[in-house]
């Protein structure tokens, strides 16, 4: 079962900022939050993740709550092409000694309107 | 660096029959995945390889299914006796294990659908 809770859909005008939120109440100290999106018909796509630190890079930014049960994703100015199904998924850090995992649930689907 | 490839992109069979999809990861990446993703679904785990090694399969791996990577650089995935409910987009994803992030870089997919 997926460990986060996400919104169904979300619709985002064209050069807004489109926040994409992301529960994540039960996620433990040594897990990070990922941020992955699909665009139809492609394979997944890495976005972001962090541990409770803010982050940002050329994509997006990534804020967690102090508590770490919460978390959004921001896409500063929006475009058509980002229309896609965005996944927040918490896992541990891999090792040396073996992977994790993603495990995707059902996204949020966001639409970005001209 | 040309990214994760699959082949083939689509593939359609007949009930009862066995497919064999191919996954070619990113070159030196370590760690290759596959998952599984039915309509209006997110994609869901079936198995990882660090190198040649098989570390994880999950429930979802029926006895049908089997996956190999047996020089540690592509992987097949072979479906035995399809059924209509094997019909989904089958995605593989590979990382490095020298990356701490453990980012997962995914292929376009093969569709199957099973008649």
């Amino acid at each position: 079962d997926a460990k986060t809770t996400q919104p169904t859909s979300m619709d985002c005008a064209e050069g807004r900022a489109a926040n994409l939120p992301c529960n994540h109440s039960t996620i433990s100290g040594n897990e990070y939050v990922y941020w992955y999106r699909q665009i139809h018909s492609q394979g997944p796509q890495y976005i972001i993740h962090g541990l409770k630190n803010n982050e940002t890079n050329e994509m997006a930014s990534l804020i967690i709550t102090e508590d770490r049960k919460s978390s959004t994703l921001i896409l500063p100015h929006a475009t058509l092409r980002d229309t896609a199904v965005y996944y927040c998924i918490v896992r541990p850090h891999s090792g040396s000694n073996s992977g994790y995992a993603l495990n995707f649930g059902k996204g949020t689907s966001l639409l970005v309107t001209p | 660096d040309t990214g994760v490839s699959q082949n083939p992109r689509h593939k359609i069979t007949k009930r009862g029959q066995n497919v064999t999809f191919r996954c070619d990861p990113i070159s030196e990446h370590n760690r290759l995945y596959w998952y599984r993703q039915t309509l209006g679904q997110g994609p869901e785990f079936l198995t990882y390889f660090q190198n040649e090694a098989q570390l994880e399969k999950s429930r979802l791996l029926s006895d049908r299914f089997s996956a190999e990577r047996p020089k540690g650089s592509f992987s097949t995935l072979e479906i035995q006796r399809t059924e209509q409910g094997d019909s989904a987009m089958y995605l593989c994803a590979s990382s490095s294990i020298r990356d701490s992030t453990d980012t997962q870089y995914f292929g376009p997919g093969t569709r199957l659908t099973v008649l």
